[in-house]
């Protein structure tokens, strides 16, 4: 499995401002995924932020809302921007293993807790 | 529709019994198909991942996988109260770390003792 560290793993913060969430994996990886899971709901993808390039938004996600670094292979952070109560989530990173044989496995961060006042 | 669907829950078995999860997946190109547990606060957490037709057991937890019926199923056999969680089932249309993975609603399970 991938070893990924996520920080802060709670925050609360005030409405209007801006959190950045890291994101640090213990090897390298070309692909790694920023999702948003809101209370009592499934995972829902924001962004695959790929070294090296900009970072490709899913439908309903914007840049200027959430923001993604991606200086160099192992590490990424996903800010979000002008935080609303509607942005309390927990917000998880995740980066995949290739296996040669079988294909890709997906591993999740501990995730970041967020709740907007 | 939606590209994962679940069935809905709460599912409730009693200790012991057999636990069945089910899912259907609109786009006939997935290749990777993944089932993860999530407890309560906690972050997803893979327990079984199957890419070919047919069945692929891991203790307790038997995987079913049926491209031509785009259903992908989790058995858990010997339900135990630790099992209660919810589960998600995940999607991927390629085999590698480069394609996104797209989620399911997950599905409720509570193991009654």
């Amino acid at each position: 499995s991938a070893v990924i560290s996520q920080k802060p793993s709670r925050d609360i913060c005030q409405r209007g401002t801006s959190l950045t969430i890291q994101c640090q994996v213990d090897s390298q990886v070309t692909m790694m995924f920023w999702y948003r899971q809101q209370p009592g709901q499934s995972l829902t993808l924001i962004a695959t932020a790929n070294q090296g390039s900009e970072a490709t938004y899913e439908s309903g996600f914007v840049i200027d809302k959430f923001p993604i670094s991606r200086p160099n292979l192992t590490f990424s952070t996903l800010t979000v921007s002008n935080m609303s109560p509607e942005d309390s989530s927990i917000y998880l990173c995740s980066v995949g293993r290739d296996r040669e044989q079988t294909g890709a496995e997906a591993f999740f961060g501990q995730g970041t807790r967020l709740t907007v006042v | 529709q939606k590209e994962v669907e679940q069935n809905s829950g709460p599912l409730s078995v009693p200790e012991g019994a057999i636990a069945s999860l089910n899912c259907t997946y609109s786009d006939r190109g997935s290749q990777s198909f993944f089932w993860y547990r999530q407890y309560s606060g906690k972050s997803p957490e893979l327990i079984m991942f199957i890419y070919s037709n047919g069945d692929k057991e891991d203790g307790r937890f038997t995987a079913q996988l049926n491209k031509a019926s785009q259903y992908v199923s989790l058995l858990i056999r010997d339900s135990q109260p630790s099992d209660s969680a919810t589960y998600l089932c995940a999607v991927r249309r390629g085999k590698t770390s480069y394609d996104k993975v797209i989620f399911g609603p997950g599905t409720s399970l509570s193991v009654i003792p």
